[in-house]
């Protein structure tokens, strides 16, 4: 059971556009969402997070939004930079259980110049 | 602060080997916690610690699996008898966890176990 779910494996955008990735999840219980970004041979890197109890984060060119009664977040970059291309997972936090995060499958940033 | 370092960045066995891999974490962070990656799919938990207890385990990580933490600094992840559906990039993260704020994992680079 999938309770993270990042439906689009890959994404294109041009250079300078907005780039959306979104995630959907299916369990109330999560308060603390996360987004991650992964290059290559390299451990993924946190890049933003979100608490339940907002429904908006900006920092920089990233901003998440989370749509609680839709169980859904999203992460918007603008204006997209090539250096931006990467794998983006969402991840999120049970809040009755503070030790892990649960991951999506992953959605796949290609920013062309 | 020199990031989480794990140790060796690829491992080549033969099934049925056993294997041993090392993280060290950001110092001072008092978590720890190994996921395994596969390819196409996010990282997904295995265990972790609060410095050298550890709390949780993945109802996924079979016997075969170990991990310990004996000071709450380092931490070992050890496959006995190797099978093939190990292959995978095993990940180590560390956070600092208090009770007033909403932690960060700090993931390594991952160690990658290829099972022939």
């Amino acid at each position: 059971d999938q309770q993270v779910k990042q439906n689009s494996p890959s994404l294109s955008v041009q250079e300078g556009r907005i780039s959306i990735l979104n995630c959907d999840y299916t369990n109330s219980m999560f308060d603390y969402f996360l987004w991650y970004k992964k290059y290559p041979a390299e451990g993924p890197t946190f890049l933003i997070s979100i608490s339940s109890i907002k429904d908006k984060n900006e920092d920089g060119r990233f901003t998440v939004f989370l749509n609680k009664s839709a169980k859904h977040l999203s992460l918007h970059i603008v204006p997209s930079q090539p250096g931006d291309s990467a794998v983006y997972f969402c991840a999120a936090r049970d809040a009755g259980n503070t030790g892990k995060l649960i991951f999506g499958q992953g959605t796949t940033l290609q920013v062309k110049p | 602060d020199t990031g989480v370092s794990q140790n060796p960045r690829h491992k080549i066995t033969k099934r049925g080997q056993n294997v041993t891999f090392r993280c060290d974490p950001i110092s001072e962070h008092n978590r720890l916690y190994w996921y395994r990656q596969t390819l196409g799919q996010g990282p997904e938990f295995l265990t972790y610690f609060q410095n050298e207890a550890q709390l949780e385990k993945s109802r996924l990580l079979s016997d075969r699996f170990s991990a310990e933490r004996p000071k709450g600094s380092f931490s070992t992840l050890e496959i006995q008898r190797t099978e093939q559906g190990d292959s995978a990039m095993y990940l180590c993260a560390s956070s600092t966890w208090t009770s007033a704020t909403n932690e960060k994992l700090f993931f390594g680079s991952g160690t990658q176990l290829s099972v022939l």
